[in-house]
């Protein structure tokens, strides 16, 4: 079964730290999304990738910095964090060439700006 | 606005009843719609993915429905388990690919008790 392992599983940071959410993926996708999930919301993409080397902006991505360093990694940076990105942040990888591409999701980091 | 709806937004059901989930959404173009289940503190798992006009689906206990002329889908649970207890979330796809945009319902929390 494809696995997308996310790190860490719980982070509580200040207002205007840095932090880093971690994404790991063992599919050997080409896409990868990052994206929030907020109570009484749907999941909202905050930034995605084609493959090593590309970040694309989503629907709600001020705010968010994403890096694609290789086909295995992809990260979600909050240069100042606020306490509006309080929330949980799934990750997720796809392969495009597959009608339909499945998608496959970490398990969430859930993130508290303090 | 909410391109996606789900409802109920939660639902008690006994052990061993059915239940039947609605999904109804405005997205243009409606290429697809999917059905996923996401355990507390757990990302997405997918249950089924809908493409045709009229499509009907089955995967065990779980079978799906799709009517793009009405844009609603229903997922039902047969028999249900109390490992059925999570949310249920319907994601509708403008495109084939995930690149394209997925929009997410809120989900409907189901709980099963004995």
């Amino acid at each position: 079964e494809a696995a997308v392992t996310q790190s860490p599983r719980n982070k509580v940071a200040v207002t205007g730290g840095k932090v880093t959410l971690s994404c790991n993926q063992t599919n050997n996708h080409n896409n990868m999304y990052w994206y929030r999930q907020d109570t009484g919301h749907g999941l909202r993409l905050i930034h995605y990738s084609y493959g090593a080397g590309s970040t694309e902006k989503g629907d709600i991505p001020d705010g968010y910095k994403a890096s694609r360093p290789s086909q295995e990694n992809f990260s979600l940076i909050l240069e100042l964090a606020t306490p509006s990105q309080t929330s949980v942040y799934f990750c997720a990888s796809g392969d495009p060439h597959i009608s339909n591409e499945r998608l496959f999701f970490g398990h969430g980091t859930k993130l508290s700006v303090l | 606005k909410t391109q996606v709806e789900q409802s109920p937004q939660s639902l008690v059901v006994r052990q061993g009843e059915n239940c039947v989930l609605q999904c109804n959404y405005s997205v243009t173009p409606d290429n697809h719609l999917r059905w996923f289940k996401q355990d507390t503190g757990k990302g997405l798992v997918s249950l089924t993915v809908l493409v045709d006009q009229k499509d009907k689906t089955s995967n065990g206990r779980y079978s799906a429905t799709l009517d793009k002329d009405a844009k609603h889908s229903t997922l039902h649970i047969t028999a249900t388990l109390l490992d059925d207890t999570a949310t249920y979330i319907c994601v509708v796809g403008d495109r084939g690919s995930a690149l394209g945009r997925l929009h997410f319902g809120a989900g409907t929390q189901l709980i099963v008790i004995p």
